[in-house]
């Protein structure tokens, strides 16, 4: 079937600390992968995504590279920030199907 | 830039009244979707909606869940009964369309609280 597993939070880390969360997927077909962000009150937004193998997806210092060969599509940033705290999801979404798996958030706090 | 609405921002409703979420999808866009995020808890697939018809519907969309456009803008799910376990926060998403990955444009949530 198709699955989204991210890692567990919450993420505490303090600011210009590098940050890594990590995304593994199972899905049939070749699907898109994605990373959406929610701030606190706020709905779903798109932070970045990738559409096949090795393709690399960045946006706002935000970089996630689609690994097809270990199933995995970690989201990486080099230095955050106290406005980067939000809870973060991995998604797929394939050609073969209609909708969004979605990961179970993980929820990053940083510290100023 | 275009966005998709929806009202209202938070409903509270009594066990067993029915509600109506609406959402305003972008305007050219062809599919419509409806998810749940049941507090602390991952984002669920509900329905899909093209052509006016459901494509897709997930076991959580049972009897109780229906979904409408009925103008051609507006985009609207209802549950007829509530129950409790029907709190969560409801989003609306939609997709120009044309290829399986499209991105999903999500709206900001209707948070549902069942008494």
């Amino acid at each position: 079937g198709n699955s989204v597993t991210q890692m567990e939070g919450p993420v505490t880390l303090s600011e210009e600390a590098f940050l890594t969360i990590n995304c593994t997927y199972t899905a049939t077909g070749y699907p898109s992968l994605f990373w959406y962000v929610q701030y606190p009150g706020e709905g779903l937004q798109l932070l970045l995504k990738a559409t096949k193998a090795d393709d690399k997806g960045s946006n706002k210092g935000f970089e996630a590279t689609y690994r097809k060969e270990t199933t995995s599509f970690h989201l990486e940033k080099g230095s955050v920030q106290v406005s980067d705290s939000a809870v973060y999801f991995c998604a797929l979404h394939g050609r073969n199907f209609n909708k969004f798996y979605f990961g179970s958030g993980t929820k990053l706090n940083v510290k100023p | 830039e275009p966005e998709v609405t929806q009202t209202p921002s938070h409903q509270v409703t009594q066990m067993g009244q029915e509600v109506i979420l609406r959402c305003v999808p972008i305007s050219n866009h062809l599919y419509f979707y409806w998810y749940r995020q049941i507090l602390g808890q991952k984002v669920e697939f509900l329905v899909s909606f093209y052509n006016n018809e459901i494509s897709e519907k997930s076991e959580i969309f049972d009897d109780q869940f229906s979904v409408e456009r009925p103008d051609g803008s507006n985009f609207t799910l209802k549950i007829r009964s509530t129950k409790l376990e029907d709190s969560a926060m409801y989003f609306c998403a939609s997709r120009i369309g044309g290829t399986g990955t499209d991105t999903q444009y999500f709206g900001p949530g209707t948070r549902l609280t069942v008494l």
